[in-house]
């Protein structure tokens, strides 16, 4: 298993530039997850989603959006980027129960350093 | 909302000596979960504790889990240059995962 993959590794924007974070998981994992993590700083929530077609916002979710039409893929889309949104950006899949919905461990992907200049 | 605080946020340690860290959330949780991010890599899980007052142990790792379920901490005795990234704890919240901001261990040789 590749387990969960993020493209591109790196990434340069001009402001107001649009782009797609790729991520991909073959562990078929039900809940996937995006968070961005500044220099130093820990891990904020964009967006989940606990199922394909089923999305919610974490705790800095705008100027993003996602979708999941697949139990594996789950783009996370950048629209008119800006320099605070210079950040890494990891990917991460679990096997959630779907009754509770408690995630269990969760795997991440390498990462993509993104700079908006 | 739901938080959950760690502290320290840094802690500097002579290689041999030991670390310990510390996770407190504002309601109690089902589980709680462990994490390792190296320098420049991404976070790794390392364990899950789910019973109240529960204490898992990986080498010279220990975690413990509060019995109360609202707080746990992570113990690293005889600390080693590998042991250097920073160490977060996540508790779950009705389908994501709460993370603390971390405790970043730095070890001199």
């Amino acid at each position: 298993n590749a387990g969960v993959t993020q493209t591109p590794k790196f990434r340069i924007l001009k402001i107001g530039q649009s782009m797609t974070l790729q991520c991909a998981q073959d562990m078929n994992h039900n809940y996937m997850y995006w968070y961005r993590q500044d220099p130093g700083m820990g891990l904020k929530l964009i967006y989940y989603s606990v199922g394909a077609g089923i999305t919610d916002k974490g705790e800095v979710p705008n100027g993003y959006n996602v979708s999941r039409s697949t139990t594996e893929d789950f783009p996370l889309r950048l629209e008119l980027a800006a320099p605070s949104q210079t950040s890494v950006y990891f990917c991460a899949s679990t096997r959630g129960t779907s009754v509770t919905r408690v995630p269990n461990e969760q795997f991440f992907g390498p990462g993509t350093r993104l700079t908006v200049l | 909302g739901q938080q959950v605080m760690q502290i320290p946020q840094y802690q500097h340690v002579q290689e041999g000596e030991d670390f310990t860290t510390y996770c407190n959330s504002s309601t109690t949780l089902s589980n709680i979960q462990w994490y390792k991010q190296r320098p420049g890599g991404h976070p790794v899980f390392l364990i899950q504790l789910v019973k109240s007052g529960e204490v898992k142990k990986q080498k010279r790792l220990t975690f413990q889990f509060g019995e109360a379920k609202k707080n746990s901490s992570l113990h690293i005795t005889a600390t080693q240059t590998t042991d250097v990234g920073t160490y977060f704890c996540a508790g779950p919240n009705t389908g994501k995962l709460i993370f603390g901001q971390g405790t970043t261990l730095q070890v001199k040789p």
